[in-house]
């Protein structure tokens, strides 16, 4: 079963504007990771947040994590059409380093020009 | 480097006949898994290998998927008598211990169709 449920399961923007995607998760986490996936084939790793982080920041990237409410938001500032892609939160809630991802459903983001 | 390489990229059976997949791995990455994911659902977790360690099978589906990853490296996902709902796309990522960090490296991923 998923662990993480994101919302919205789509979203379509403006080219400039900012994307915010949110992931719930439902058991204790190690780490929380987003990746991106462009034509529904392989994942791309973007950003990790461990579970003593709160905010991380990538490039345009910025992620933040609240463990009390078992949830993450991924923003995505001054959108390019090239981010149009499906975004997907997935936790790891063990420890020592090999563990399986649990992923959510994904939220597809679409950039227009 | 490298990346992750699947073999086939699309694999187009028949009900009822055996499929196998290939995952290469990135070199020197110690840890290997597979997901699977349906059309516009997010991944299912299946398998995984960590070292000479025994592999956590508690995704697999049904005693029709089984796994092998022979010499810690390239692995083989093999779906006997397939079924029509064994139709997705499965994704193989491989890692390396870096402390508590998993960031897993994704494979292009096998599109399997069942007739």
């Amino acid at each position: 079963s998923q662990q993480g449920e994101e919302d919205p399961q789509a979203l379509s923007i403006q080219e400039g504007e900012n994307a915010t995607m949110n992931c719930s998760y439902k058991t204790s986490i190690n780490n929380l990771q987003w990746y991106r996936q462009n034509s529904g084939r392989g994942l791309v790793h973007l950003i990790l947040i461990r579970s003593n982080e709160r905010e991380k920041h990538s490039g345009r990237l910025r992620v933040t994590l609240d463990t009390s409410k078992k949830s993450s938001s991924l923003l995505i500032t001054a959108s390019r059409a090239a981010d149009t892609a499906s975004y997907f939160c997935a936790t790891d809630a063990g420890s020592g380093g090999y563990n399986k991802l649990i992923f959510g459903a994904g939220t597809r983001l679409a950039v227009h020009p | 480097g490298a990346g992750v390489s699947q073999s086939p990229s699309n694999k187009v059976t028949e009900k009822g006949k055996d499929v196998e997949l290939r995952c290469d791995p990135i070199s020197g990455h110690t840890a290997l898994y597979w997901y699977r994911q349906s059309l516009g659902q997010g991944l299912e977790f299946l398998i995984y290998f960590q070292g000479n360690s025994a592999p956590d099978k508690s995704g697999l589906p049904s005693d029709r998927f089984s796994a092998e990853r022979t010499g810690g490296s390239v692995s083989t996902l093999t779906i006997q008598r397939t079924q029509q709902e064994d139709s997705a796309v499965y994704l193989c990522a491989s890692s390396r211990r870096t402390g508590q960090v998993n960031e897993q490296f994704f494979g292009p991923g096998t599109r399997l169709t069942v007739l």
